[in-house]
């Protein structure tokens, strides 16, 4: 079993719509959770960190995160072209004091006009 | 600022040749991390520096050689490399203790001819 899985997609939505990326994890003991957004040939760029249970809201961003489900979700509200992108999830595992980041293999997402 | 700065931004080098990676970064991190991302995957952990010191090396051919001179660079020599070695090579950095976020750098584009 895989550390992260994500739906890889690819995921394509017309602008002005809601775009929904999840991901899993394996470790139950995971304590923190970030989505990353990486386009075509650029570095990934951190969009949302969470660390507790619930909704975390930035802007247009939404992370959910679920422990009890091993279950982390990212929506994107009035989703843009400028929005198309590969999006990242990555987990620390807990007891990791290097920060280590398990990534999963990231879901592509198109927004068309 | 959340700056991570690598150089150069592409290289290109022969089989023979030495060359070296270059990562800066002036916050303060003591956390530096190599990875690699070959395209349509996710970013592959291959080293990490804590406090100037070699933590992991997730078995990393030893034609790659990782340096941390100081608290705020972090080199990558290059030797002897492979037409597979050809990816983008990613820094990233975090601060020590509780915060988790990595940042990330541009990356070098390397391609092995």
């Amino acid at each position: 079993q895989k550390e992260v899985e994500q739906n890889s997609g690819p995921l394509s939505v017309p602008e002005g719509a809601i775009a929904s990326l999840n991901c899993t994890y394996s470790d139950r003991v995971s304590q923190s959770f970030f989505w990353y957004r990486q386009y075509s040939g650029k570095s990934p760029e951190l969009i949302m960190s969470i660390y507790s249970n619930g909704d975390k809201e930035d802007g247009r961003f939404t992370a959910q995160l679920n422990k009890a489900s091993q279950y982390v979700s990212l929506l994107i509200r009035d989703s843009q072209p400028s929005d198309s992108a590969t999006y990242l999830c990555a987990v620390k595992k807990g007891g990791s004091t290097l920060g280590r980041l398990y990534f999963g293999r990231g879901t592509q997402l198109t927004v068309w006009p | 600022d959340t700056e991570v700065t690598q150089t150069p931004k592409h290289l290109v080098m022969g089989m023979t040749n030495k060359k070296s990676l270059k990562c800066e970064q002036h916050m303060g991190h003591r956390a530096m991390y190599w990875y690699k991302q070959k395209a349509k995957k996710p970013p592959e952990l291959m080293f990490v520096y804590s406090y100037e010191k070699l933590s992991i090396n997730e078995s990393v051919p030893s034609r790659f050689s990782p340096e941390c001179p100081n608290s705020s660079l972090l080199n990558l020599h290059l030797h002897a490399l492979q037409p597979e070695d050809s990816a983008l090579y990613l820094c990233a950095s975090k601060a020590t203790g509780s915060a988790d976020t990595q940042y990330f750098g541009p990356g070098t584009r390397l391609t092995v001819l």
